[in-house]
């Protein structure tokens, strides 16, 4: 059963930094593309990152591109996210996701297909 | 980058009836990297559709996909009460990915 659990969080001041944890089990970690995906209280969902399976290719959105990094070791099956400069915009849930690897007409599409249950970061 | 739009922001169906929810996204985009998830209160989303129109393990075939270019559809079908929640489009098809704004499917 694949499961993926975040952990991590919690309260730091503007300014601070914190690194997020994502253990994942169940699956084949190095083959699958991985996710982190962020969700403010009561808003909607939010791209933050996506890592390739070997960690060479990492993509981030404008917003938080050179204050978070994202990394995996595939040994100890977990991925991270380092979490620096933090601004209270940055308080959230954030999910780590695994991207399904599905071939569609000679596409490989990298939908997430299993999330975790979130680590919530307070900036405040 | 692109940008996806989802409408309406609230619907209201009833139970039985059908729902059809619109994602534009501001550019061409292959179907390929279209996908839709349901999220529901206190839970993390769950993947519905992707490849614009092909159901996720699981999903039941009330749910449905369509649409190409820029234009994509979710189409609930018999809405069933655990079906009200809220919906999002994501593209993964290029950097950065991006999801809509999400569409809440409330009970009328």
């Amino acid at each position: 059963e694949v499961e993926l659990v975040e952990s991590g969080g919690g309260l730091v001041q503007p300014g601070g930094s914190l690194r997020l944890s994502c253990a994942a089990s169940g699956f084949t970690f190095s083959r699958h593309f991985m996710y982190w995906v962020r969700q403010a209280p009561g808003k909607g969902l939010v791209w933050i990152s996506r890592i390739d399976g070997d960690g060479t290719t990492i993509d981030y959105a404008d917003s938080v591109k050179g204050r978070f990094t994202v990394s995996r070791d595939n040994a100890k099956n977990t991925l991270y996210l380092q979490l620096n400069s933090l601004r209270g915009d940055d308080t959230a849930l954030y999910y780590c996701g695994r991207a399904g690897m599905f071939t569609l007409g000679g596409v490989i599409a990298t939908p997430i297909d299993f999330w975790g249950r979130g680590s919530l970061v307070t900036v405040s | 980058d692109i940008v996806l739009t989802q409408s309406p922001g609230t619907l209201s169906v009833s139970p039985g009836d059908r729902a059809t929810l619109s994602c534009r996204a501001s550019q061409f985009l292959s179907s390929s990297y279209l996908a839709w998830y349901q999220q529901k209160p206190g839970q993390a989303p769950t993947l519905l559709i992707y490849g614009a129109s092909t159901r996720a393990t699981g999903i039941p075939d009330r749910f449905s996909g369509s649409g190409s270019g820029t234009d994509f559809t979710l189409t609930i079908s018999r809405l069933e009460p655990e079906d009200f929640a809220v919906y999002y489009c994501q593209q993964y098809g290029s950097s950065p990915n991006s999801f809509g704004q999400g569409t809440k499917l409330e009970i009328k």
